[in-house]
């Protein structure tokens, strides 16, 4: 599974965009990019997946070049409730079942 | 919405007791997972669970772990002899099907704390 790398920390106001840079340079063809959310004592949350280009849903956008070296997370407009720590995962149609977790990114919404 | 239910949401216990933690994973998912998380450290894999047999187990895992589904609903981690390093949040996961690409569903987890 390709390793990924994600900044440690990020701090962000109520109403700002948030975009959350995520590395994987070794991914692998039939590879996925997943992101999870997680708030403190809570099991991870799926928020969402893509393979390229663009993906959105009611929560976020996720940007995948065409290289897929690397993908940005996108929330618009956050709010105090989305402090949580994020992580980038790389998941493939043919590797394990397992979800390999990082550090992931704390993001801070202070007011 | 459905949702993983786990229980308890707190377990303490001492060193050497076996624990059994408890999951009730989405009724018509598959594939059912358990994860760990000591307190300021990673969520790590621990097992993968399908068709009534272990898929996939962690270096985590070893002969003082099982897992079961005893019934048509429940699916738990029993850990025989607790250590201390075993404190940790447990996390029970499930998901439609095996494959990477569907997105697990996470339960809130327990507490462990052992003594």
């Amino acid at each position: 599974l390709a390793k990924t790398t994600q900044p440690i920390s990020m701090d962000s106001y109520e109403g700002q965009e948030v975009n959350i840079t995520c590395s994987h340079n070794n991914i692998a063809t039939n590879d996925y990019i997943t992101w999870y959310q997680q708030f403190p004592s809570q099991g991870p949350r799926f928020i969402i997946q893509g393979y390229k280009t663009k993906v959105t849903n009611e929560v976020a956008s996720l940007f995948i070049p065409a290289d897929r070296k690397s993908s940005t997370l996108s929330l618009p407009r956050v709010s105090l409730s989305d402090t949580a720590v994020y992580y980038c995962l790389v998941v493939g149609m043919d590797s394990s079942y397992k979800l390999i977790f990082g550090s992931g990114t704390r993001l801070l919404v202070r007011p | 919405e459905p949702e993983v239910t786990q229980t308890p949401s707190h377990q303490v216990t001492q060193m050497g007791q076996e624990v059994i933690l408890r999951c009730v994973p989405i009724s018509n998912h598959l594939y059912f997972y358990w994860y760990r998380q000591i307190l300021g450290q990673k969520v790590e894999f621990l097992v993968s669970f399908y068709n009534n047999e272990i898929s996939e187990k962690s270096e985590i895992f070893d002969d003082q772990f099982s897992v079961e589904r005893p019934d048509g609903s429940n699916f738990t981690l029993k850990i025989r002899s607790t250590k201390l390093e075993d404190s940790a949040m447990y996390f029970c996961a499930s998901s439609p099907s095996g494959a990477g690409v569907n997105e697990q569903f996470f339960g809130p987890g327990t507490r462990l704390t052992v003594l």
